[in-house]
């Protein structure tokens, strides 16, 4: 079945630098893609979505960027802070609006 | 405004015993989400809800597994005869629009 899944499982980066998390999804129809932030102990934070009609979005310190082509997300943080140490997942919209995540990608920002 | 509401935040329940997750959603969602997360796993969709109504069961184990959204009152997970694979991190979110919103989840421990 169709499924969303990430590369690296961690991710250690300086305090700083730039952060790069990728992920492979295999359903072509999939149309709205989201990544979610979760520390430790908390729910999945929402942290920036995409259409498919887009390959690039930004937020404030994010960049979301779509390959439809390979079937590839990715997600960009600039000058991360200790603040951004989290597992983070991309996860696409399904029938019903139900969440399909990846396993995760753990991120560890080092001071 | 108080965001997704769920508890208890942690549960200890014995094998063969019953556990009760209770979910309120964000003021004014009629839409809950249960997810179900394994130790350094992403989420899976469990069942989706309206208000009454289960809407999407299809994440549902077929047994031992129930969920229900009254008119009045917090979303209720049941699961009956609890065994040590029931572990895990339960969460629900809610929807108004087109984003779901997280709780901070229940973790069950099934001793």
């Amino acid at each position: 079945g169709e499924s969303v899944g990430l590369h690296l499982p961690t991710l250690s980066v300086q305090e700083g630098d730039n952060s790069i998390i990728n992920c492979a999804y295999s359903n072509s129809a999939s149309d709205y893609f989201i990544w979610y932030k979760q520390e430790s102990g908390k729910g999945p934070q929402f942290i920036i979505d995409i259409r498919s009609n887009m390959d690039k979005r930004q937020g404030q310190r994010v960049t979301v960027l779509l390959n439809k082509t390979v079937k590839h997300l990715s997600l960009q943080i600039a000058a991360t802070q200790p603040g951004d140490s989290a597992v983070y997942f991309c996860a696409e919209l399904g029938g019903n609006n139900r969440l399909a995540f990846g396993k995760g990608n753990q991120v560890v920002v080092i001071p | 405004n108080a965001g997704v509401m769920q508890n208890p935040r942690h549960l200890v329940r014995r094998r063969g015993q019953e556990a009760r997750l209770r979910c309120s959603p964000m003021k004014g969602h009629s839409h809950v989400y249960w997810y179900r997360q394994l130790p350094e796993e992403g989420l899976k969709f469990m069942v989706y809800l309206q208000k009454e109504n289960i809407i999407d069961e299809s994440g549902m184990p077929k047994e031992r597994f129930s969920a229900e959204f009254p008119k009045e009152g917090p979303s209720i997970l049941r699961i009956q005869q609890v065994v040590r694979g029931d572990s895990a991190a339960y969460f629900c979110a809610s929807r108004g629009g087109d984003e779901q919103y997280f709780g901070p989840g229940t973790r069950l421990t099934v001793t």
